[in-house]
């Protein structure tokens, strides 16, 4: 069956601009997780949403980050006045829920800001 | 806070030998982990987990190895091929709480 996906692939944006990141989970899947990849680093985890339960967004960086899922599907993460430390890869995953630590990632995002 | 690190940044093995990536966690309490593997520009994918009351668990050319009392963690690969260079992370989670990842070890496989 069809895996994650995110769009776009890659984003350029000039520093200052907002961008929104696209996520789509695996059918059926209810929980859905955003992660940040720098350069080299590991993963920092940035929100998670499950179900119709109140998102953790304790990984966000900043206020310029939010995120938001419309109909427990589709995720968009939002990140508004971009800066150049906002460079890196964007990834999502799914989980069927909270308790199943088995994610499944998508290709992610890799945003350049310029 | 919890944190999950690598002992080696890259490992360089030849095509056929085997091959060991290790990782160091910190919390105690954390009692499951899972490693997975990340090819170039792609996300990173499921490769084996394990239950902190267990201390050893195989897969298909794979093993995880588990030893809480050092809260060090290993992934064997048999017969490691081409296909195997990726970067490999562990990941490791206490209670419902979300994953924590390690930095990464990069696996090169030489023909």
């Amino acid at each position: 069956g069809a895996g994650v996906s995110q769009s776009p692939s890659n984003k350029v944006t000039e520093k200052g601009k907002d961008v929104e990141l696209r996520c789509d989970p695996i059918s059926g899947h209810t929980a859905l997780y955003w992660y940040r990849q720098s350069l080299g680093q590991g993963l920092e985890f940035l929100i998670y949403f499950q179900g119709n339960s109140a998102p953790d967004k304790s990984g966000l960086p900043s206020d310029r980050f939010s995120a938001e899922r419309t109909g427990g599907s589709v995720s968009t993460l939002t990140i508004q006045r971009t800066q150049q430390e906002d460079s890196a890869v964007y990834l999502c995953a799914s989980s069927s829920d909270i308790y199943s630590y088995e994610q499944y990632f998508g290709p992610g995002t890799r945003l350049t800001v310029t | 806070g919890e944190s999950v690190g690598l002992h080696l940044p890259t490992l360089s093995v030849q095509e056929g030998d085997n091959s060991i990536i290790n990782c160091a966690y910190s919390n105690s309490a954390s009692d499951y982990f899972i490693w997975y593997k990340q090819e170039s520009g792609k996300g990173p994918q499921f490769i084996i987990d394990i239950r902190s009351n267990m201390d050893k668990r195989q897969g298909q050319r794979v093993t995880v190895l588990l030893n809480k009392t050092v809260k060090h963690l290993s992934l064997q690969i048999a017969a490691t091929q081409p296909g195997d260079s990726a970067v490999y992370f562990c990941a490791s989670v206490s209670g419902y709480s979300t994953l924590t990842f390690g930095k990464g070890t990069m696996l090169l496989v030489s023909p």
